[in-house]
């Protein structure tokens, strides 16, 4: 199945320090998804998004929805180690089922 | 309190035998998913199911069967013609093209 290119695909980073991911697609999606994963747990959802160059934040987390509709940016704010986990994004179009996933991102945070 | 509940956490298979993973969610939802997700890879979809009495297979449907009785539930059971079913199972429910929300996950493994 289709899935959604999504970039870095693993990143240390000190605490503190700003972190940016970023998922890209061939198709056009109206919501994207950005979720966090932990080890043996079902994935969270973080933030959605709905309209094209919408920008939306979660305490220390701001993403935003591509102007183009094919892509979607994350980014992490002052990182703390409890942000480590598995990081990935999510696509649809509306009045449809299907959802696309990224590949994840895998941030470690050196405390 | 509102959300998806997957059981068991831990799932043990003999050779030869089937196994059913239970999910039950009360968000309302007319949506229902199953996905796998394998070590260090994304999720890939099983099978889903838009409204009661109907499901439709995904991208990896040979060996899983479903079944969509009640709004609320929406089990798979693993059968034996599933070769390689060790893995992480994820369940899902959301309304079309909306947020997406999972349950915590079971493990199965092959005895």
């Amino acid at each position: 199945g289709q899935q959604l290119n999504q970039s870095p695909q693993s990143m240390f980073i000190q605490e503190g320090e700003d972190v940016s991911m970023n998922c890209t697609s061939s198709s056009i999606f109206n919501t994207w998804l950005w979720y966090k994963q932990d080890p043996g747990e079902g994935p969270v959802l973080l933030i959605a998004l709905y309209k094209a160059g919408e920008l939306t934040s979660n305490g220390r987390l701001t993403a935003q929805f591509g102007i183009t509709r094919k892509d979607s940016f994350l980014n992490i704010s002052a990182s703390i180690p409890s942000d480590v986990g598995i990081y990935f994004c999510a696509g649809i179009t509306s009045g449809t089922y299907k959802y696309i996933f990224g590949t994840g991102t895998r941030l470690k945070v050196l405390a | 309190d509102g959300g998806i509940t997957q059981s068991p956490k831990y799932l043990f298979r003999k050779e030869g035998q089937n196994v059913t993973l239970s999910c039950e969610q009360n968000l309302n939802h007319d949506a229902m998913y199953w996905y796998r997700q394998d070590p260090g890879q994304g999720l890939r979809l099983i099978y889903y199911s838009q409204i009661v009495n109907d499901f439709q297979k995904g991208d990896i449907a040979e060996g899983y069967s479903v079944s969509r009785e009640k709004k609320e539930s929406f089990p798979l059971t693993v059968t034996s013609a599933q070769k390689n079913p060790t893995a992480f199972y994820l369940c899902a429910s959301s309304s079309a093209g909306e947020k997406l929300f999972f349950g915590s996950g079971t493990q199965l493994s092959v005895l």
